[in-house]
């Protein structure tokens, strides 16, 4: 079966660096993409990597190691607005893509 | 340039009956995919509609159907509604080209509340 595992919740501080890890096992793999959703709203697109690296967007990175199955999403100098569910999710095969249940990301003061 | 739109934004509907949700795809984009949302977990993919025509369907049962309209506008159709049903239906858009993975936008999604 297909599958995409991610934490189901994590908690940082305003101001520091959180990563948001996420590992998958699909029939096949045409690329991996990242996205937010705030609460009671639609997903919205933070990134998207094919090729194994880092792909660096303003205070957003996201990573991949297509070998081991595995990507992260990199936030720096967390604001409170960044508190949302972070969605990873995978293009497979059949170009069909498959989500994980998302990270819920909670910002202190 | 207007975004993915649906309408209605919420629903309540008892169970057996039936529903239609409607969306738009943004300017440009001729494909259009639903997805079922339940509170807590990822998009769960319905079907993908292209050139009119069902491409690909995820794990539903016949319950759930669609269309797409020859301005690339799409409806989802489900029957029979169960206590189950209740969710975020959400419709993403994209530009199709074959053999590429195309960034989907989603719509503000439909909040169906079935009791």
């Amino acid at each position: 079966g297909q599958n995409i595992d991610q934490p189901t919740e994590m908690t940082a501080t305003e101001g520091a660096i959180v990563q948001i890890n996420c590992t998958y096992q699909t029939s096949g793999f045409n690329g991996l993409f990242w996205y937010q959703q705030h609460a009671g709203e639609a997903p919205t697109f933070l990134s998207y990597n094919v090729l194994d690296g880092l792909e660096e967007k303003g205070r957003f990175s996201s990573f991949l190691s297509r070998s081991k199955g595995y990507s992260y999403l990199l936030l720096k100098e967390l604001q409170m607005k960044d508190s949302a569910s972070y969605l990873c999710a995978v293009l497979d095969s059949n170009y069909q893509l498959i989500w994980g249940a998302g990270t819920k990301l909670i910002i202190k003061p | 340039d207007a975004g993915v739109t649906q309408s209605p934004t919420h629903l309540i509907k008892t169970r057996g009956q039936q529903v239609t949700l409607r969306c738009s795809p943004k300017s440009g984009h001729d494909t259009v995919s639903w997805y079922q949302q339940a509170l807590g977990q990822g998009p769960q993919f319905i079907f993908q509609y292209y050139e009119e025509e069902e491409r690909q369907r995820g794990n539903f049962p016949d319950r759930f159907s669609g269309h797409q309209f020859p301005n690339y506008s799409s409806e989802l159709n489900v029957n029979a509604l169960l206590l189950g049903d209740s969710a975020l239906y959400l419709c993403a858009s994209s530009l199709r080209t074959s053999g590429s993975a195309d960034t989907q936008y989603f719509g503000p999604g439909t909040r169906l509340t079935v009791l």
